[in-house]
């Protein structure tokens, strides 16, 4: 059973990079053709996807994000990472991570259990 | 518009039947994907292209999905379906969640 797991800072000062990385055990990141998401929930709020990595390294983002966002992939690790500059408090938000591809490209069905980054200096 | 809309909140007494919806312009057009949420965990994916159930996901959760309207229809609602629950789909090359419907179970 493939699990996801995140990880990286709780806190992050303003203007800064947000830097999360999330750990896919279980299963091989490069097998199966599956795509690996970041999708980010502000506090109270609804869900927004961010972009997503495949393991070839090619990767795809929110247009709203485009400009702050990198998704990348390591294979030998079996870890895609996420990273987001210029932080400001708009930026607090639990960060999951994500596969999809098994239904669809788009389907996510498989989450980890979400990490909490604040922006706060 | 690549907007989809849900309504705020949505109750349903014990056992009944519940319908959440998920507007937008010719959404019967696109693939729509319906996700649980229960307070304090990651959403878990229960309808995917407007009909489908994934394995594990109760019968009583079923979709729909025509015209300018998608549905997710909960039968027999139960106490452990009180969540908020999230309607997707692709468009203007991007993945768009609605903006979540609070289902209470009274």
């Amino acid at each position: 059973q493939v699990q996801l797991q995140e990880s990286g800072p709780g806190l992050v000062k303003p203007s800064q990079t947000l830097s999360l990385t999330c750990t896919v055990s279980g299963g091989s990141i490069t097998s199966g053709g599956y795509y690996w998401n970041w999708i980010r929930q502000h506090p109270g709020k609804g869900l927004e996807w961010m972009g997503y990595t495949y393991s070839t390294g090619n990767s795809y983002y929110n247009p709203s994000l485009k400009s702050r966002v990198t998704i990348s992939v390591d294979t030998s690790k079996n870890q895609f990472s996420v990273n987001l500059s210029s932080v400001s408090a708009a930026d607090t938000a639990v960060y999951y991570c994500a596969r999809s591809g098994y239904y669809d490209n788009h389907v996510f069905d498989m989450w980890g259990q979400g990490t909490m980054v604040t922006v706060s200096s | 518009s690549s907007e989809v809309t849900q309504p705020l909140s949505v109750s349903v007494a014990l056992g009944q039947t519940a319908r959440i919806t998920c507007e937008g312009d010719n959404i019967g057009s696109k693939d729509v994907h319906w996700y649980q949420q229960k307070t304090g965990q990651a959403p878990v994916l229960v309808i995917y292209r407007d009909t489908h159930r994934p394995s594990g996901i109760p019968e009583r959760f079923s979709g729909s999905n025509s015209g300018n309207t998608a549905t997710l229809t909960i039968s027999r609602a139960q106490a452990g379906d009180e969540a908020d629950y999230y309607c997707q789909v692709w468009g203007s090359n991007t993945v768009i969640f609605g903006g979540g419907t609070k289902l209470t179970v009274l």
